[in-house]
């Protein structure tokens, strides 16, 4: 059953491009909603969150956009950078039981 | 200074056999937890330990064995491994309980199972 899905496996973007990631869920109790990023060979690390009161949150290049109605995320990086290649997972919490559902994650390629 | 270091980074072994992960966070967390990634890349929770408590444990095997000597260690102890437990394996910390909370992970161990 999976309730966090990335549905891109992948995405290649021009380096100063937008680059848009999506993830769509489909449990109405997540209330909180984060993206990580992981490199080869690496954990993941966090990036950015928003929770579900919210239909947007920035910071710096990152925002990422709720629409609730429409059970669905996005994060956005504007302009990309080749640094910005990686594996960014979508994971969503569950206020009732307080879990942390992950997606299987898109990779990104910023090309120059 | 790694934040949270896990060892070894790769793992190699026989079915049958039994194999520990160790974990260790240096960021002063209460909270660290034990993940697998599968091969469809799923990133599933196993285990979350709180000041060395169990806070929770998803339906895994009994033949997995978290053990937690301290808060600032999380070891991963496995059983009569077997050809599906190949995986990665990811420790992570966090300051608290709630999910919300920022955790930071550990490298990864990747576990293979012949």
């Amino acid at each position: 059953d999976q309730q966090v899905k990335q549905n891109s496996p992948s995405l290649s973007v021009q380096e100063g491009r937008i680059s848009i990631l999506n993830c769509d869920y489909t449990n109405s109790m997540f209330d909180y909603f984060l993206w990580y990023k992981k490199y080869p060979a690496e954990g993941p690390t966090f990036l950015i969150s928003i929770s579900s009161i919210k239909d947007k949150n920035e910071d710096g290049r990152f925002t990422v956009f709720l629409n609730k109605s429409a059970k669905h995320l996005s994060l956005h990086i504007v302009p990309s950078q080749p640094g910005d290649s990686a594996v960014y997972f979508c994971a969503a919490r569950s206020y009732n039981t307080d879990k942390l559902i992950f997606g299987t994650g898109t990779r990104l390629q910023v090309f120059p | 200074d790694t934040a949270v270091s896990q060892t070894p980074k790769y793992l190699v072994t026989q079915m049958g056999n039994d194999k520990s992960i160790k974990c260790e966070q240096n960021l002063g967390h209460d909270t660290m937890y034990w993940y697998k990634q599968d091969s469809k890349k799923f990133l599933k929770i196993m285990f979350s330990y709180n000041n060395k408590e169990l806070i929770i444990n998803e339906t895994v095997p009994n033949r997995f064995s978290p053990k937690s000597p301290d808060k600032a260690h999380l070891n991963l102890h496995i059983n009569s491994l077997e050809l599906g437990d190949s995986a990665v394996y990811f420790c992570a910390s966090s300051p608290g309980q709630d999910f919300k909370d920022t955790q930071y992970f550990g490298p990864g161990t990747r576990l293979t199972v012949l």
